[in-house]
């Protein structure tokens, strides 16, 4: 298994619609996670951090699933703004200050 | 507040050649991470740097180095470029490099290598 796996995409939704991307990770060790989201040909910047309680910012509401080694991020009422790319990324661990980026999954929002 | 800097914002080489990127880390951050990032993946680390002391080093050939200066800014140097050095290098600052700390990405330097 791969440290980070994504669906690369891209999820073609609706203007309002609810649209959910799940990242597996496999690294049980794995305390934190982030969400970064990365807009065409720009640098990635960050959306939020998913703790074991999870987080909600807003439309975006970010999941911990520890037994099945996941996290998923949940876009409601999608703007034609939230089109980027959303990248997933396990922090290090056990000493290592190597964190993992998923390739990132690809979200289009159309009118 | 000025953001993380990288210059050049894009590079063309020819194989065989030496390249030299700069970063310059958000005000106050220490530590400075180098990416690579080729289309349709996500950002491969290279390196950390936090206090001018290497503290991570990800899965690239020796080819690659770089280094911290004292006022924390940082430059990757890439020797013998291959074709497969093309991409985005990301630079990435944050106040400590702990692995919970937000890291704050520069706009990057797009390197062509022909």
């Amino acid at each position: 298994r791969k440290e980070v796996e994504q669906d690369p995409g891209p999820f073609n939704v609706p203007e309002g619609a609810t649209v959910a991307f799940n990242c597996t990770y496999s690294n049980s060790a794995s305390q934190s996670f982030f969400w970064y989201r990365q807009d065409c040909r720009k640098e990635p910047k960050l959306l939020m951090s998913v703790y074991s309680s999870g987080n909600e910012d807003g439309r975006f509401t970010a999941q911990l699933n520890r037994a099945s080694q996941y996290i998923s991020l949940l876009i409601r009422d999608s703007k034609l703004s939230d089109s980027a790319t959303y990248l997933c990324v396990v922090p290090a661990s056990g000493g290592s200050y190597i964190p993992t980026f998923g390739r990132g999954t690809s979200l289009i929002v159309h009118p | 507040d000025a953001g993380v800097t990288q210059s050049p914002t894009h590079l063309i080489k020819t194989r065989g050649q030496q390249v030299t990127l700069r970063c310059s880390p958000i005000s106050g951050h220490k530590s400075v991470s180098w990416y690579q990032q080729v289309l349709g993946q996500g950002p491969q680390f290279i390196f950390q740097y936090y206090e001018k002391e290497e503290r991570g080093r990800g899965n690239f050939p020796d080819r690659f180095s770089a280094r911290q200066f004292p006022n924390y800014s940082s430059e990757l140097n890439v020797n013998a470029l291959l074709l497969g050095d093309s991409a985005l290098y990301l630079c990435a600052s944050s106040p400590r490099g702990g692995s919970t700390d937000t890291q704050y990405f520069g706009p990057g330097t797009r390197l062509t290598v022909l």
